[in-house]
C-alpha cells in the first residue's frame, strides 16, 4: 500500500525553464512533508520541507506547494539547471508518529543544456 | 564533515550466509534509521532506533535485526540471507523525532545469488 506516490517515473526540460514534480498521498494523517534529491551511487540529500501549517515554502530556486484538501505537493525548480539532474524523492511523515517517512518511488529529472 | 557512514558499499552473498552492514554516524544524532530501496520503489523503514539501547520495527523488518549500543553505532544485521533481501539498503539519522529532516549514508549495495 503506497502512501505516498509520484506518478511520473522520469521529466525532462530545458535548462533555464521551470521544472515541475509533482507528488499525491493519501494519509490525511501527514503533516510534514519533504523532498529529497538524490544522485547515482549517493545517499538521498534532504532538499526543502514543509509544514502542514503551511501551503507554500521557498528556499532559493526551489519552491514546494502543499494543497492539503487535494492530498498534493509539488517542487517548482526555477530556474532549472543540469545540475539539478537527479532523482526527486517526496517524503511524509504524521506528527504523532514522526519517526517513520513514507517515501514516493521517485522522479528522474533530465535537465537538458 | 563525515555525517553518516556506511560500510561496506558493495556486498554479494550467498543464500544462507549472514552478515553485518555497518552504520555510523558522528553527528551526535538521537535517532537512526534502516531503508531498503528495491529498484523502481520507494524507501521502505526496516528498523529506527530512538537512542541508545532502543530499537523498534519499521515497516519491513522481518528476516533483519538490529542493535544499539552507543549513539554513534547502528548495525543491520541478516542472519539466513535470501535472494528477496537484494537491494540497496541506507542508514540514515536525525536529530529529533518530528519535523527533522534525516541525514542519509552513500548506502550499501547488497545482491544475494
Amino acid at each position: 500500500d503506497q502512501q505516498v506516490k509520484q506518478n511520473s517515473p522520469s521529466l525532462s526540460v530545458q535548462e533555464g525553464r521551470i521544472s515541475i514534480l509533482n507528488c499525491d498521498y493519501t494519509n490525511s494523517m501527514f503533516d510534514y512533508f519533504l523532498w529529497y534529491k538524490k544522485y547515482p551511487a549517493e545517499g538521498p540529500t534532504f532538499l526543502i520541507s514543509i509544514s502542514s501549517i503551511k501551503d507554500k515554502n521557498e528556499d532559493g530556486r526551489f519552491t514546494v506547494f502543499l494543497n492539503k484538501s487535494a492530498k498534493h505537493l509539488s517542487l517548482h525548480i526555477v530556474p532549472s539547471q543540469p545540475g539539478d539532474s537527479a532523482v526527486y524523492f517526496c517524503a511524509a511523515s504524521a506528527g504523532n508518529t514522526g519517526n517513520q517517512f513514507y517515501f514516493g518511488t521517485g522522479t528522474s529529472l533530465t535537465v537538458i543544456p | 564533515n563525515a555525517g553518516v557512514t556506511q560500510t561496506p558499499k558493495f556486498r554479494i552473498l550467498k543464500i544462507g550466509q549472514s552478515m553485518t552492514l555497518q552504520c555510523t554516524q558522528d553527528m551526535n544524532h538521537n535517532y537512526m534509521y534502516w531503508y531498503r530501496q528495491d529498484p523502481g520503489m520507494g524507501l521502505k523503514l526496516i528498523y529506527y532506533s530512538v537512542g541508545a539501547g532502543i530499537t523498534d520495527k519499521g515497516e519491513v523488518p522481518n528476516g533483519y535485526n538490529v542493535s544499539r549500543s552507543t549513539t554513534e553505532d547502528f548495525p543491520l544485521r541478516l542472519e539466513l540471507a535470501a535472494p528477496s533481501q537484494t537491494s540497496v539498503y541506507f542508514c540514515a539519522s536525525s536529530q529529533g523525532r518530528v519535523n527533522q529532516p534525516q541525514h542519509f549514508g552513500d548506502g550499501t549495495r547488497l545482491s544475494i545469488l
